[in-house]
């Protein structure tokens, strides 16, 4: 099994710059997250997607944000313009389901997007 | 507003000696905990899950522990190696189910 493949793994932008994230879930996982990790922080969810729907986009910046998950597999995070506080790395995870009733649904993380903006 | 917190200072043992990780939370209840290991420049990769009722749960060198009263999780790597240098984060699922919260991550180093 591949695992959760992400890409880039490094990208560096100027600021004002557009910016594309690409994320390939395991196989059969109906549930998909973007998480933002800033240095020496945990990671911060930015949407979670079942299937093709985004369930919760609360903490994503939609000014500049974007997502989405066309036919409920592959993902693409999108940003645009960049800004300089944007410099983090972007984790893709994907889970069978979620913790909702049980709190024991485990996810299965990429190795990250690492964002550096000038 | 609910909150996992862990110290966020870096912990350094010596090879050998048993490392002890903490892990508390705030506001609400969580019913089950998850320990996860996160190396540099990689995504996070889950090492444990506890109940709230299990108390204590093992896995090779490593021992979770889950007090309810204390609202706090232990984290032990016992006989550590310098193999086990990395960040460890503590987690669980909000209240609603739908989002698994982070800790900030303590960073262990064994020399």
């Amino acid at each position: 099994e591949a695992g959760v493949v992400q890409s880039p793994r490094y990208k560096i932008i100027e600021k004002k710059q557009p910016v594309a994230f690409w994320c390939n879930p395991i196989s059969g996982h109906n549930t998909l997250y973007w998480y933002l990790q800033n240095l020496g922080q945990g990671p911060e969810l930015l949407i979670r997607y079942e299937n093709e729907e985004a369930v919760d986009d609360s903490q994503l910046p939609k000014d500049r944000f974007s997502a989405e998950r066309l036919k409920g597999v592959d993902s693409t995070l999108k940003i645009q313009p960049a800004e300089l506080g944007d410099s983090a790395v972007y984790l893709c995870a994907s889970s069978l389901g979620t913790g909702a009733g049980s709190g024991a649904n485990v996810l299965t993380f990429g190795a990250g997007s690492r964002l550096t903006v000038l | 507003s609910q909150k996992i917190e862990q110290n966020s200072e870096a912990l350094n043992i010596q090879e050998g000696k048993t490392a002890t990780l903490t892990c508390n939370y705030t506001n609400y209840s969580p019913a089950y905990l998850q320990w996860y290991r996160q190396d540099p420049g990689r995504g996070p990769v889950f090492l444990l899950l506890i109940r709230e009722n299990e108390k204590e749960k093992r896995k090779e060198r490593l021992k979770v522990t889950f007090d309810t009263t204390l609202k706090q999780s232990l984290f032990h790597i016992t006989a550590s190696q310098p193999a086990d240098s990395a960040t460890y984060l503590c987690a669980s699922w909000g209240n609603s189910g739908y989002a698994l919260n982070f800790g900030k991550g303590t960073s262990l180093l064994v020399t």
